[in-house]
């Protein structure tokens, strides 16, 4: 049971802004929405976390809603490098590095 | 730092043979895990371990074993190879602490096929 929803798939041109939403209505007031991506053929990547407020990194931002039921990353100007799936993930703390892993949202960049 | 690293890359077993899946981190962490991916569907936990000496199951962990010996080294062992088993393996690694400020690293991957 992830307990997160995610589309199955989304689509962006390159140099656009991409929204990925996601869906956790019953997190706990403990865990954290963490977000990994993962590339052709490769081993998931870390992307970005956050427990209430926003956050900016250098690869992307995420917006947590205020009843935490849901979140979006944001990438601010998608790359062709970008395609991937993208999972978000609950994560809390005595997961002791368990993750668990729901379908993730197939993001297709065009050029 | 090489991070995480997983030998080999790709392997392909005879059913009933058995054989072990090695991952090693140079990071430190205490944190390991193992995770098997079947195509089209996300990750799923198969063992982890909180320290050298601890493991733990997954959501998936029949037909494996574990052990953690060392800080540095997770090897995976599958007991009697069956088709079931085919599928891609990751290895991942997590520093202790807090959660919030540690991410997982994941090593490249074993492409198992269990004929």
């Amino acid at each position: 049971d992830a307990k997160t929803t995610q589309p199955n798939s989304m689509e962006s041109n390159e140099e656009e802004p991409v929204h990925l939403p996601c869906n956790h209505s019953t997190i706990s007031g403990t865990d954290y929405i963490h977000w990994y991506r993962q590339l052709p053929s490769q081993g998931p990547e870390y992307v970005i976390h956050g427990l209430t407020s926003n956050v900016n990194n250098r690869m992307a931002s995420l917006a947590i809603a205020e009843d935490r039921k849901s979140s979006t990353l944001i990438l601010h100007r998608a790359t062709l490098r970008d395609a991937a799936v993208y999972y978000c993930i609950r994560y809390g703390g005595t997961s002791y590095g368990k993750l668990t892993f729901g379908q993730g949202t197939i993001l297709t960049v065009h050029p | 730092n090489a991070g995480v690293t997983q030998t080999p890359k790709f392997q392909v077993l005879k059913t009933g043979q058995s054989m072990t899946l090695q991952c090693a981190q140079d990071m430190n962490h205490e944190y390991m895990s193992w995770y098997r991916q079947d195509p089209g569907m996300g990750l799923r936990l198969i063992h982890y371990s909180v320290g050298a000496g601890i493991t733990d199951q997954g959501e998936v962990p029949n037909g494996y074993n574990v052990s953690r010996s060392t800080t540095e080294d997770f090897p995976l062992r599958l007991l009697s190879a069956a088709p079931s088993q085919t599928s891609v393996y990751f290895c991942a690694s997590r520093a202790s602490g807090p959660s919030s400020y540690n991410e997982q690293f994941f090593g490249p991957g074993t492409r198992l096929t269990v004929l």
